[in-house]
C-alpha cells in the first residue's frame, strides 16, 4: 500500500538557522509533490509544487527538492524566524488523489 | 483568506444526528473537495466534486454524502454520527479537475464534535 512518511513528528531549530524537513514515499511514482503549511485550527495553505523533472525549487527562503531514486522530498526554510513556526505536510498524487503525509510540527526558538 | 468560505465554524452534535457542512468554493474554481483531519488520522481525502460531478472518491463512509450544487458550493452531509466522526473538516477548491498538478485552496474547517 501507498506510504508517505514525513521525518519526525517535531522538530525544533534555533531561530537564523536552516530547517531541513523530509518526506519519504514508498511504492508509488507520483508525477507531482507538493507542500503545505498549516497553523493551528486552520487550513493547509499551499506552498510549493515540485516536479518529478524538477530536481530543485525555490521560492524566497523555501527550497524543496525531489530525488525520485530515493524517493524522497527535502523541504529546507533558511534563515528561520520564529513566524515560520507551522506543521508543514507533504502530499503527493495517487491515483488522481491527493494524499498527504502525517505533518512535521516544526518550531522555531528564538 | 484563500476565498473557500465553509459554515459553520464549530459544530456540537449528539451521536446518531446527522448534520450538514457547506462549502462555498473560490470564485471561478470548479472543484470542491471535501477532507476529515482528525489527531489519529492525519488529513484524509474524503471525495471530490468537479463541476457538478463527482469525480474522485476516497475514503469516505456509507454514511458521508456529498454533492455540488449547480452554483457550485457543495455540502457534505454526515449521519448517524458517531464519537469517532469527531474531527476538523475541510473544504478545498481548485480550478480544474486534476489534482495531481493543481493548487488546492483550502478552507477554515468545520470543527464538529460528536458527544
Amino acid at each position: 500500500s501507498q506510504k508517505i512518511e514525513q521525518n519526525s513528528e517535531a522538530l525544533n531549530i534555533q531561530e537564523g538557522k536552516t530547517a531541513t524537513l523530509t518526506c519519504n514515499y514508498t511504492n508509488y511514482s507520483p508525477a507531482y509533490l507538493q507542500w503545505y503549511r498549516q497553523d493551528p485550527g486552520r487550513g493547509p495553505v499551499f506552498l510549493l509544487l515540485i516536479r518529478e523533472n524538477e530536481k530543485e525549487k525555490r521560492k524566497e527562503r523555501l527550497k524543496v527538492t525531489f530525488d525520485t531514486t530515493l524517493k524522497q522530498s527535502l523541504f529546507h526554510i533558511t534563515a528561520s524566524q520564529p513566524a515560520d513556526s507551522a506543521t508543514y505536510l507533504c502530499a503527493l498524487a495517487i491515483n488522481e488523489k491527493l494524499t498527504f503525509g502525517t505533518g512535521t510540527r516544526l518550531t522555531i526558538i528564538p | 483568506d484563500s476565498g473557500v468560505t465553509q459554515t459553520p465554524k464549530h459544530l456540537i452534535t449528539a451521536t446518531g444526528q446527522r448534520v450538514t457542512l457547506r462549502c462555498s468554493p473560490r470564485s471561478g474554481d470548479l472543484s470542491v473537495y471535501w477532507y476529515q483531519q482528525s489527531l489519529d488520522q492525519g488529513l484524509q481525502f474524503l471525495i471530490q466534486y468537479y463541476n457538478g460531478e463527482e469525480r474522485a472518491k476516497g475514503n469516505i463512509l456509507e454514511r458521508f454524502s456529498a454533492q455540488q450544487f449547480p452554483d457550485l458550493h457543495s455540502e457534505l452531509n454526515l449521519s448517524s454520527l458517531e464519537l469517532g466522526d469527531s474531527a476538523l473538516y475541510f473544504c478545498a477548491s481548485s480550478v480544474a479537475a486534476g489534482a495531481i498538478q493543481e493548487t488546492q485552496y483550502f478552507g477554515p474547517g468545520t470543527r464538529l464534535l460528536v458527544l
